[in-house]
């Protein structure tokens, strides 16, 4: 299996607090996505990165910023979470984006 | 407009069967990906697929570039078999490249 590990895996936090999630690689794939999957939209991209410092906004990125200031670590953080920000959240890896995707266990995010 | 459209959304199946998901996309691409998702879990890749077909076990690949559509068959289903099929293809945006998803066929395969 692929070494990427999501943390946390579980979390549930208030309306407008921050919370931040993180995705550590060890393949050293250069390029690492956040995607959130809800029921009836599939997995929809939130934010990508194609190297250190170097990211790029999906189709859902609003509320939503990253950081990437190594290889192995891309971070997810909700600005002021929102009860619409209640998903699962999964990271991916990739070499390129036409070469075999490896996916994180995935975070469960409750905003009540 | 979705770029990657998969249908049919849902399939139910009986043990025995086969199976066949379709994948239909909008844009150029270099290769296609097809993943699993089973109930309450994490995603796990299948295959990638650039050109003509490729088989591991019970499933198998199809993809015809010039139609822009891909299938994943899986002969004599099986209840594990039960689960979310998605496909994924790359494209290229900014001289990056990022992954773009179907909406998923939930596979259930009954005994």
């Amino acid at each position: 299996d692929a070494g990427i590990t999501q943390s946390p895996r579980h979390k549930v936090t208030e309306t407008g607090t921050p919370v931040t999630l993180r995705c550590h690689q060890t393949e050293n794939h250069r390029y690492m996505y956040w995607y959130r999957q809800d029921p009836g939209h599939g997995l929809r991209l939130i934010h990508y990165s194609y190297g250190v410092k170097d990211t790029d906004k999906g189709e859902v990125s609003d509320g939503y910023s990253v950081s990437r200031s190594k290889t192995e670590d891309f971070l997810l953080t909700l600005e002021s979470a929102t009860s619409s920000q209640t998903s699962v959240y999964f990271c991916a890896i990739s070499v390129r984006g036409n070469t075999e995707a490896f996916f994180g266990q995935g975070t469960r995010l409750t905003v009540v | 407009k979705n770029e990657v459209e998969q249908s049919p959304q849902n399939l139910t199946a009986q043990e025995g069967e086969f199976i066949t998901i379709n994948c239909s996309y909008s844009v150029g691409i270099s290769a296609l990906h097809w993943l699993q998702q089973h109930p309450g879990g994490g995603i796990v890749s299948l295959f990638m697929l650039s050109s003509g077909k490729k088989k591991h076990g019970r499933l198998i690949a199809t993809i015809n570039i010039q139609e822009k559509h891909s299938s994943l068959h899986i002969t004599a289903s099986h209840p594990r078999d039960s689960a979310v099929y998605i496909c994924a293809v790359p494209i290229t945006q900014g001289g990056s490249e990022k992954l773009v998803f179907g909406k998923g066929t939930k596979l259930t395969v009954n005994p």
